[in-house]
């Protein structure tokens, strides 16, 4: 079984500018997740996607970052514009509907100077 | 609301010697709980999960953790460190409310363990 794929892996980008993030999930798990990890600390949930609608988004920084889920399937998050302390690892995750064991993908580790 | 403590930042072994992580949570509700072990540049791996069963929950690679809800605990222990097993380490708790709650998962800070020769 696939597991839960990212890209881009690493990005670096100057403050100010764009940058966007793919996530293919396991194939059938209906939930999504986008986490940010800033180093030295535990991932948090950004949103939630239960098919390609929004379950949660209470912690998304909706004045500079954007996610979407079209088709229910693959998802996009962007960032803009991105400040300097938007640096992180960003890791998408997916489970069964109704499941809590997530599966998280490697990740894209964001730089921004 | 649910939120999760790891009590030490980092944690350092021996090959051989046993592990303990600890882990203390709060919940509303009763909680599931995981462990999960993050490699450098690696993705998040599920170690072990309690989910209301047998206290004592078994895992990969030989780790196991005990919940105990007296102690609102959840440590993570192996009898004997491998080399492999240098990573950080994260204690999560996952709601059981209803609603839009279900299923969010609240991470602690992360402990990284070291294993010296």
């Amino acid at each position: 079984e696939a597991g839960v794929a990212q890209s881009p892996r690493y990005k670096i980008i100057e403050k100010r500018q764009s940058v966007a993030f793919w996530c293919n999930p396991i194939s059938g798990h209906a939930t999504l997740y986008w986490y940010q990890q800033i180093l030295g600390q535990g991932p948090k949930l950004l949103i939630q996607f239960q098919n390609n609608g929004v379950v949660d988004d209470s912690q998304l920084p909706k004045d500079r970052f954007s996610a979407e889920r079209l088709k229910g399937v693959d998802s996009t998050l962007k960032i803009q514009p991105a400040k300097l302390e938007d640096s992180a690892v960003y890791l998408c995750a997916s489970s069964l509907f109704g499941v809590r064991e997530q599966f998280f993908g490697p990740g894209t580790r964001l730089t921004v100077l | 609301a649910q939120s999760v403590t790891q009590l030490d930042s980092h944690v350092s072994v021996s090959e051989g010697t046993p592990v303990l992580l600890r882990c203390n949570y709060s919940s509303s509700y009763s909680p599931s709980l995981f462990w999960y072990v993050q490699h450098p540049n690696k993705g998040l791996q599920l170690l072990l999960k309690y989910t209301s069963a047998a206290t004592l929950v078994k895992g990969i690679n030989g780790f196991e953790a005990e919940f105990k809800k007296s102690e609102t605990s959840f440590h993570l222990t192996k009898p004997s460190a491998h080399m492999s097993d240098a990573a950080e380490y994260f204690c999560v708790v996952s709601s059981n409310a209803g609603g839009t709650s279900y299923g969010k998962l609240t991470f602690g800070q992360g402990t990284i363990l070291t294993v010296h020769p």
